[in-house]
């Protein structure tokens, strides 16, 4: 069974709005890494935060994680039409090799 | 070079033929994975390799059969599949274990008729 549950499943904003994307996981897990693929194509790694992290950014991104409530979010600042793909986060909770998908979330930026 | 690459981009193959799908890094990665995406969902792990050895098999149909000739390459050979098995087949490669991030290629799209 999937270990990640996203919502939203799909969210559709203007261009230059702020997009935030949830994931909840049921287990404890080392790390929590975030995704984007564009439309049929292979996956770009975003971010990696681990357990004892709480926060972190990279340029428009700004994930948080809570462990007491075994979840994460992605918020894209001043969102832009490129932005528009899917977002999985993955979380090692199968192991030490065995990266497990949420479900994603399908974001549109519309212009 | 952060690129990981696959070949063919897209395929179409029959229930009775034999294929494979390449798979390609040289970040000197030893963690080399095969993914099965289908439309609208998450990728899914079928299988992993660590320093070229087979180690996580998804309990994977042996119609899919993996290889890993040396630390550089990876391949899916395929046989006797079905249409269900169409999807995207991704690849990645990453440092040994998920506590580093992996390196998706593009992917090949597989049609089964």
């Amino acid at each position: 069974s999937q270990q990640g549950e996203e919502d939203p499943q799909a969210l559709s904003i203007q261009e230059g709005e702020n997009a935030t994307m949830n994931c909840s996981y049921k287990t404890s897990i080392n790390n929590l890494q975030w995704y984007r693929q564009n439309s049929g194509r292979g996956l770009v790694h975003l971010i990696l935060i681990r357990s004892n992290e709480r926060e972190k950014h990279s340029g428009r991104l700004r994930v948080t994680l809570d462990t007491s409530k075994k979840s994460s979010s992605l918020l894209i600042t001043a969102s832009r039409a490129a932005d528009t793909a899917s977002y999985f986060c993955a979380t090692d909770w199968g192991g030490a090799q065995k990266l497990v998908f949420g479900q994603g979330t399908r974001l549109t930026i519309n212009p | 070079d952060t690129e990981v690459t696959q070949t063919p981009k897209h395929l179409v193959m029959g229930m009775t033929n034999k294929k494979s799908l390449k798979c390609e890094q040289h970040m000197g990665h030893r963690a080399m994975y095969w993914y099965k995406q289908k439309a609208k969902k998450p990728p899914e792990l079928m299988f992993v390799y660590s320093y070229e050895k087979l180690s996580i098999n998804e309990s994977v149909p042996s119609r899919f059969s993996p290889e890993c000739p040396n630390s550089s390459l990876l391949n899916l050979h395929l046989h006797a599949l079905q249409p269900e098995d169409s999807a995207l087949y991704l690849c990645a490669s990453s440092q040994l274990t998920t506590q580093e991030t992996q390196y998706f290629g593009p992917g090949t799209r597989l049609l089964v008729l």
